[in-house]
């Protein structure tokens, strides 16, 4: 039981290369999030998905998409990284109800040169 | 719009000594709070939830919860090297489960041998 899977660990980009980090959950939850933490600001929402075949913008959604691909997994895209994406990113999930706390995945750290 | 503050630190506690930590949220109607652990380089864990006002206790963890203050504080007791870490408050609404938790920016809590 792996629960929130986030792949790759590490990644360095380069201004305008692409690239996808996928989120893999096995909870059987239904809300799953993505999340980027940088110094000094904290925790910040960058897209969520309530449901299968639902996402919607956070707080900080920018320079990001996101799909949906089934009920386990999340992924995030950035079309052409800046070295502002620079950060690290966390997948979370959530039973969905307004109780329940996230459970995280071990985080991707981007570099972006 | 939510806000979750609290004080960044470093906050220095002795080993053996009461550690508290302080969170103050903005929405009133906030109806659900955690706490997470983070050591440097790894994902968030849950360590308390709490829901209603009082506190709730769990080992060397005490929670504490004032709605009419809009404020949640963890109690850390016999603290322990092992503790230094940062600590996250997190607040959710009642039926925005879906919209994931807002994150305070972290206390650095260091414990002192």
């Amino acid at each position: 039981n792996a629960g929130v899977t986030q792949t790759p660990k590490f990644q360095v980009l380069k201004t305008g290369q692409s690239m996808t980090l996928q989120c893999a959950q096995d909870m059987n939850h239904n809300s799953m999030y993505w999340y980027r933490q940088d110094p000094g600001m904290g925790l910040r929402l960058i897209y969520y998905s309530a449901s299968e075949g639902t996402t919607d913008k956070g707080e900080v959604p920018n320079g990001y998409n996101v799909s949906r691909l089934n009920k386990r997994e999340f992924s995030l895209r950035l079309e052409s990284a800046a070295p502002s994406q620079t950060s690290v990113y966390f997948c979370a999930t959530t039973t969905g109800t307004g109780s329940s706390p996230l459970h995280f995945g071990n985080g991707t750290r981007l570099t972006v040169t | 719009q939510k806000e979750v503050e609290q004080n960044s630190g470093p906050l220095s506690v002795p080993e053996g000594a009461i550690a508290s930590l302080n969170c103050t949220y903005s929405d009133r109607g906030s109806q659900s709070f955690f706490w997470y652990r983070q050591y440097s380089g790894k994902s968030p864990e849950l360590i308390m939830s709490i829901y209603s006002n009082g506190d709730k206790e769990d080992g060397r963890f005490t929670a504490q919860l004032n709605k009419a203050s809009q404020y949640v504080s963890l109690l850390i007791r016999d603290s322990q090297p092992s503790d230094s870490a940062t600590y996250l408050c997190a607040v959710n609404l009642p039926g925005g489960g879906a919209d994931g938790l807002t994150f305070g920016k972290g206390t650095h809590l260091i414990i002192q041998p």
